[in-house]
């Protein structure tokens, strides 16, 4: 079934240094996935979504990496900010026709230290 | 801003109450979601509307929760008789209307039953 999940559960980055941020997923037939950004008190949102066929995705300072071999993306933040310090989940999105089926992972909380 | 407002956004309740949570979308989009999130997790759907329509319906939708989109505008969810398991942030999402998987969130209406 449909399943998005992530490595670990915190991950702590010194600002100024890069960050990777990594998911599995287990459904081999999953074709679109998005990352999104939860601040503390806020809804999830968007950042950047890749589809599978695609293996790269840059947009300002982040990029999204797609392995579909071993069912592996990554997000990478560029120079880490503190305004970066939030919730990261992937998401799948199975739906279509404008329906946006989107099944969310766990979460990986990203903290910069200044 | 995302285009959606909920209330209210915090509801403390003591379990067997009732309790009502609104979600505005700004007016021309016609796709409008429900997620609960609990804690550490990532958001879990629990339904969709198109138009008034409601559309699809998640297993964690118990019959103690009601979702309506009578004008298809705002939405409406109910829960009657709580449970302290449902204590949660209730999210409210609509697209924008294009064929991305972007969903743009509201802040959400954290339910706290006592």
């Amino acid at each position: 079934g449909e399943s998005v999940g992530l490595h670990l559960p915190t991950l702590s980055v010194q600002e100024g240094d890069n960050s990777i941020i990594n998911c599995a997923y287990s459904n081999s037939a999953s074709d679109y996935f998005i990352w999104y950004k939860q601040e503390s008190g806020k809804g999830p949102q968007f950042i950047i979504d890749i589809r599978s066929n695609m293996d790269k995705r840059q947009g300002q300072r982040v990029t999204v990496l797609l392995n579909k071999t071993v069912k592996h993306l990554s997000l990478q933040i560029a120079a880490t900010q503190p305004g970066d310090s939030a919730v990261y989940f992937c998401a799948e999105n199975g739906g279509s026709g404008g329906y946006q089926k989107v099944t969310f992972g766990t979460g990986t909380k990203l903290q910069v230290i200044p | 801003d995302t285009g959606v407002s909920q209330n209210p956004r915090h509801k403390i309740t003591k379990r067997g109450q009732n309790v009502t949570f609104r979600c505005d979308p700004i007016s021309e989009h016609n796709r409008l979601y429900w997620y609960r999130q609990t804690l550490g997790q990532g958001p879990e759907f629990l339904t969709y509307f198109q138009n008034e329509a409601q559309l699809e319906k998640s297993r964690l939708l118990s019959d103690r929760f009601s979702a309506e989109r009578p004008k298809g505008s705002f939405s409406t969810l109910e829960i009657q008789r709580t449970e302290q398991g449902d204590s949660a942030m209730y999210l409210c999402a609509r697209t924008s209307g294009g064929n991305t998987g972007e969903l743009f969130f509201g802040e959400g209406s954290r339910l706290t039953v006592l």
